[in-house]
């Protein structure tokens, strides 16, 4: 069960896109369209941002997107604002009934 | 409104025990699978483990299979992860997460989370 990969940090401008990688492997991202992203701000709880690689919980906004390519997952924020600064972690079943997290990638919004 | 509200945590001996607990409201508890995720002081989330709504099936992270057990209380609407044989590393954040499992492998909402502290 290691941990999926992710940049340790990545930055952008108001109103500019990123994208956050999550790399893993066949055994998990790469076979299973299970990935799940998670926005924890600072002190606070995570909250789900995307679940099933692209899929938006009611209440989160469209500017979040996620994508899969291989053992390559991603999450787009596109026209940053200022309150998505966070940590965000993702998170993809990795068979035998269990889910492996990524290490997280803080986001800095400049 | 779902709410899940974490209690238990606290300072602990290496070798030592802990019981957690997780009051859950605002949803036909025994309808869901429940989980817990921890995370360490400064680091990334580590899933340990997750129970089905009846109880029957429960799966658990390699890092703490053999010592944790992860159980419910359907009429109390309550979640619980007994902790033995405490070590060091185990230090963390324990969050309750309701889960939706073999479907979609999602956690949400979590609670706030109570701290678990393994120290002499």
């Amino acid at each position: 069960q290691s941990a999926l990969t992710q940049p340790a940090s990545v930055s952008g401008s108001p109103g500019q896109s990123i994208t956050i990688s999550c790399t893993g492997t066949s055994s998990d991202v790469g076979t299973y369209n299970f990935v799940s992203w998670y926005q924890q701000r600072p002190g606070k709880a995570p909250k789900l941002m995307i679940y099933e690689g692209s899929k938006r919980p009611s209440g989160v906004s469209n500017r979040f997107s996620g994508s899969k390519s291989g053992n390559t997952a991603s999450l787009t924020i596109s026209g940053l604002q200022a309150e998505d600064e966070a940590d965000y972690f993702c998170c993809s079943f990795a068979g035998s009934n269990t889910v492996v997290f990524g290490g997280g990638t803080k986001l800095t919004v400049l | 409104e779902v709410q899940l509200l974490e209690s238990g945590g606290g300072l602990v001996q290496p070798g030592g025990s802990l019981r957690l607990s997780c009051a859950a409201s605002g949803f036909t508890f025994s309808s869901y699978a429940m989980s817990w995720v921890r995370q360490a002081p400064g680091k990334g989330l580590e899933w340990v483990s997750v129970i089905g709504g009846d109880s029957v099936t429960t799966f658990y992270a390699n890092s703490v299979k053999g010592r944790f057990i992860i159980s419910r209380d359907n009429s109390k609407n309550t979640l619980y992860l007994q902790m033995n044989s405490l070590r060091v590393d185990d230090t963390a954040v324990f969050y309750c997460v309701k889960t939706i499992w073999s479907a979609s492998y999602r956690f949400d909402p979590w609670g706030q989370g109570t701290l678990v502290t393994v120290s002499s």
